[in-house]
C-alpha cells in the first residue's frame, strides 16, 4: 500500500515559472524524501527531511513538512527546461527500514 | 566511483524461466534494497538489506529471493518467472539506514512472456 500520495499527478506549467507538488501520507514519520527521476533513468535524491523540520532549502527547491497535516511540498522555483521529470515522494516509519514511495508527480516544463 | 551497477539493463524471459538481476555497489553502504516500478503504482519495496548476512521482506516480496554475502552485493532472484512480474526493476543502497538518501541503480527491465 502507497503511504505517500503526490497531488497533482501531472503538471506543466512555462519556463520561469514556480512548480508545486503536494505529498500527504498516512501515519507517522521518521522522515520524508523527495526523488527526481529521469525517463528511463533511476531515481535521484533531492531533499530529506526529519519528522522535527518543518523546512528545507536546496539550491531552487524548498521542501516544507507539516507534521499536523501529514502532508509536505516541493516547490520548484524559476524551472527549468531540465526539471522535466517525474517526482516522488517517499517516507519512513518510526522503527522501520523502509522507504515507501508515493505514486510520483510528472513534471513538463515548457520551453 | 560508479555508485550502484545494474546488471542486464533488459531482459526477456519466458513464463517459468529463472534468472538473476545482479546489483553492485562500490561505496561501502551498509543499506540496499530492491524496487519494482510499475505504471501508475510508483516504486514498491520487494526485498531490504541492513547489511551483509542479513534481509528482510518488504511490501511485495512473493516470487523473489535474495542473499546478501558481501556488503558490495544484492542480487535479486526470479525462481519461476511470471508475466505479473513483468516490470523495471531497480536496486538502490544506502550508508546506513534508510534515514539516508538512497542511491539508485539505472534499473533493469523485465518482460516476461
Amino acid at each position: 500500500s502507497q503511504q505517500g500520495e503526490e497531488d497533482p499527478q501531472a503538471l506543466s506549467i512555462q519556463e520561469g515559472e514556480n512548480a508545486t507538488m503536494n505529498c500527504s501520507y498516512k501515519t507517522s514519520i521518521n522522515n520524508l524524501q523527495w526523488y527526481r527521476q529521469n525517463s528511463g533513468r533511476g531515481l535521484v535524491h533531492l531533499i530529506l527531511i526529519r519528522s522535527n523540520e518543518r523546512e528545507k532549502h536546496s539550491g531552487r527547491l524548498r521542501v516544507t513538512l507539516d507534521t499536523s497535516k501529514k502532508s509536505s511540498s516541493l516547490l520548484i522555483t524559476a524551472s527549468r527546461a531540465a526539471d522535466t521529470a517525474s517526482y516522488f515522494c517517499a517516507t519512513v516509519n518510526f522503527g522501520n527500514e523502509k522507504l515507501t514511495f508515493g505514486t510520483g508527480t510528472r513534471l513538463t516544463i515548457i520551453p | 566511483n560508479a555508485g550502484v551497477t545494474q546488471t542486464p539493463k533488459f531482459q526477456v524471459l519466458k513464463t517459468g524461466q529463472s534468472m538473476t538481476l545482479q546489483c553492485a555497489q562500490d561505496m561501502n553502504h551498509e543499506y540496499m534494497s530492491w524496487y519494482r516500478q510499475d505504471p501508475g503504482m510508483g516504486l514498491r519495496l520487494i526485498h531490504y538489506s541492513v547489511g551483509a548476512g542479513i534481509t528482510d521482506q518488504g511490501e511485495v516480496p512473493n516470487g523473489y529471493n535474495v542473499s546478501r554475502s558481501t556488503t558490495e552485493d544484492f542480487p535479486l532472484r526470479l525462481l519461476s518467472a511470471a508475466p505479473s512480474q513483468t516490470s523495471v526493476y531497480f536496486c538502490a543502497s544506502s550508508f546506513q539506514t534508510v534515514n539516508s538518501p538512497l542511491h539508485f541503480g539505472n534499473g533493469t527491465r523485465l518482460t516476461v512472456t
